[in-house]
């Protein structure tokens, strides 16, 4: 699975959005760009998950860069409730069950 | 809520003994794993069933840890003669192996071991 690279830490004013950037210049062209964010003391949570077009379900959007080198989740309207380390994790998604390879993640905190 | 359940949630033992915790997948879920997580680290891989077969284990799960799924529902993972190196976060996730939410995989809430 390809390498990720995230900042180790991010602020965010409640209400505003969230940006949150992931690095995988060494992604493949069958591996997947997944978010899992994990809230203190709990199991991680997917968020969302994309190949190379732009997803948005009801938690976040993920846009994809047309190389597919970078990608950002965005929180359109952070809360407090998403103060968590999230998670960027390449992997391939069909046929093989891979595990999942996290790395140390981005703690983001939205801040009152 | 019929999501992936895990118990104990948390378990303290001395150096020594034996400790088994249990994992109860989603229910249409075929496919189940196990990580392990110690303090500001990620989630770390251990081993991964499909069905009741134990397809993968990591370096990590050492003779001392063995892992089970003996009807292909609910798992146990026992380690026997506990060290401190051991406390950590054990964390349980399931997904399927077909369909829209293929190999999404989903968490429990884990089960926090101290080892005294």
């Amino acid at each position: 699975d390809a390498k990720t690279t995230q900042p180790t830490s991010m602020d965010c004013a409640e209400g505003r959005a969230a940006n949150l950037p992931c690095n995988h210049s060494t992604i493949s062209g069958n591996e997947y760009v997944y978010w899992y964010r994990q809230i203190h003391s709990q199991g991680p949570q997917y968020i969302i998950h994309g190949l190379k077009n732009n997803e948005t379900n009801e938690m976040a959007s993920l846009i994809i860069t047309e190389d597919r080198k970078s990608s950002t989740l965005i929180l359109p309207h952070a809360t407090l409730r998403d103060t968590a380390v999230y998670y960027c994790i390449v992997r391939v998604a069909t046929g093989s069950a891979r595990q999942l390879t996290f790395g140390s993640g981005t703690q983001l905190t939205v801040l009152p | 809520d019929t999501g992936v359940s895990q118990d104990p949630r948390h378990k303290i033992t001395k150096r020594g003994q034996n400790v088994t915790f249990r994992c109860d997948p989603i229910s249409e879920h075929n496919r189940l794993y196990w990580y392990r997580q110690t303090l500001g680290q990620g989630p770390e891989f251990l081993t991964y069933f499909q069905n009741e077969a134990q397809l993968e284990k990591s370096r990590l799960l050492s003779d001392r840890f063995s892992a089970e799924r003996p009807k292909g529902s609910f798992s146990t993972l026992e380690i026997q003669r506990t060290e401190q190196g051991d406390s950590a976060m054990y964390l349980c996730a399931s997904s399927r192996s077909a369909g829209a939410a293929k190999n999404i995989q989903y968490f429990g809430a884990g089960t926090r071991l101290s080892v005294l």
